[in-house]
C-alpha cells in the first residue's frame, strides 16, 4: 500500500514570496491534516479535512496560509507572502476517518532567507 | 491551546538498558498516542491508547492511559541500535475532539 506522497520535499525561497505545498493521501483515506513543524518541536496542526470540507482550521494563519482539497483526494498548501518564520518542515497526514491512527507523509522543508 | 509536556527532553542510554518518558497536561484528554521520527521522515504511529488506565505493548514498547486523563508514559524494554529517534507523545483534547497536541518529543540516542 503506497503511503502519503508531498512535494517537493525541500524548497528555498526568499520572503515575501509564495510556495505550495502539495499532499496525496493513501488511497481511501477520508480525513486529511496539514501540520507545520519547527525545528526542535512538535508538530502543530494547521487544518483538517473531511472529504473537501474543513473541519478545524483554527490554528492556520489566515492571513497568509490557505488550503484546498477540491475534489477530496489531493490537496495543496499554500503560503503568500512568507515570512521568515514560516521556515519549517511542513506534514501532511491522512486518516480512515477522525483523528486517530494518523499516517504521516515524509514532509516537505521549507527554508526562507 | 494547551499544550503537552513531555519529558525529559533528551536521553542517552547504553544499549540493552530501559527507558521510561511521559508527557502531561493540564487538560483532559480523550486519547493518547505515542509516535516516533526519524530524521527526514515524518512521525510513525507507535502505540495508541483510547481509555483511562489502558496499557497497550508493542513489542518492547509499552505505554499506560493516565487515570486522570491528563498523562501518559511510555517505556521502551532492552533498548537496540535502531531505537534512536525522536518520540513524540500526542493526544485528543477533551475540549475539542478534532484536534490533535503534540509533545515537544524526546531525542533518544542509544550507544552501542
Amino acid at each position: 500500500e503506497a503511503g502519503v506522497a508531498q512535494s517537493p520535499r525541500y524548497k528555498i525561497i526568499e520572503k515575501r514570496q509564495s510556495v505550495a505545498f502539495w499532499c496525496n493521501p493513501i488511497s481511501g483515506h477520508a480525513t486529511l491534516y496539514w501540520y507545520q513543524q519547527i525545528l526542535g518541536q512538535g508538530p502543530k496542526l494547521l487544518i483538517q479535512f473531511q472529504n473537501n470540507g474543513v473541519v478545524d482550521d483554527s490554528q492556520l494563519p489566515k492571513d497568509r496560509f490557505s488550503a484546498e482539497r477540491l475534489k477530496g483526494v489531493d490537496s495543496t498548501l499554500k503560503i503568500q507572502p512568507a515570512k521568515l518564520e514560516d521556515s519549517a518542515v511542513y506534514l501532511c497526514a491522512s486518516s480512515l476517518g477522525g483523528n486517530n491512527e494518523q499516517f504521516f507523509g515524509p514532509g516537505t522543508r521549507l527554508t526562507v532567507l | 491551546g494547551q499544550q503537552l509536556n513531555q519529558s525529559p527532553q533528551s536521553m542517552f542510554i547504553q544499549e540493552g538498558e530501559d527507558v521510561s518518558m511521559n508527557c502531561t497536561s493540564s487538560s483532559i484528554f480523550n486519547t493518547w498516542l505515542w509516535y516516533k521520527q526519524d530524521p527526514g521522515e515524518g512521525p510513525v504511529l507507535l502505540i495508541a491508547l483510547y481509555k483511562a488506565g489502558e496499557l497497550t505493548s508493542n513489542g518492547r514498547l509499552t505505554a499506560q492511559f493516565g487515570i486522570t486523563r491528563k498523562d501518559s508514559f511510555l517505556n521502551i524494554s532492552a533498548s537496540i541500535p535502531s531505537d534512536v529517534g525522536i518520540y513524540f507523545c500526542a493526544g485528543q483534547p477533551q475540549y475539542n475532539n478534532n484536534d490533535m497536541r503534540f509533545g515537544a518529543g524526546t531525542r533518544l540516542t542509544v550507544k552501542p
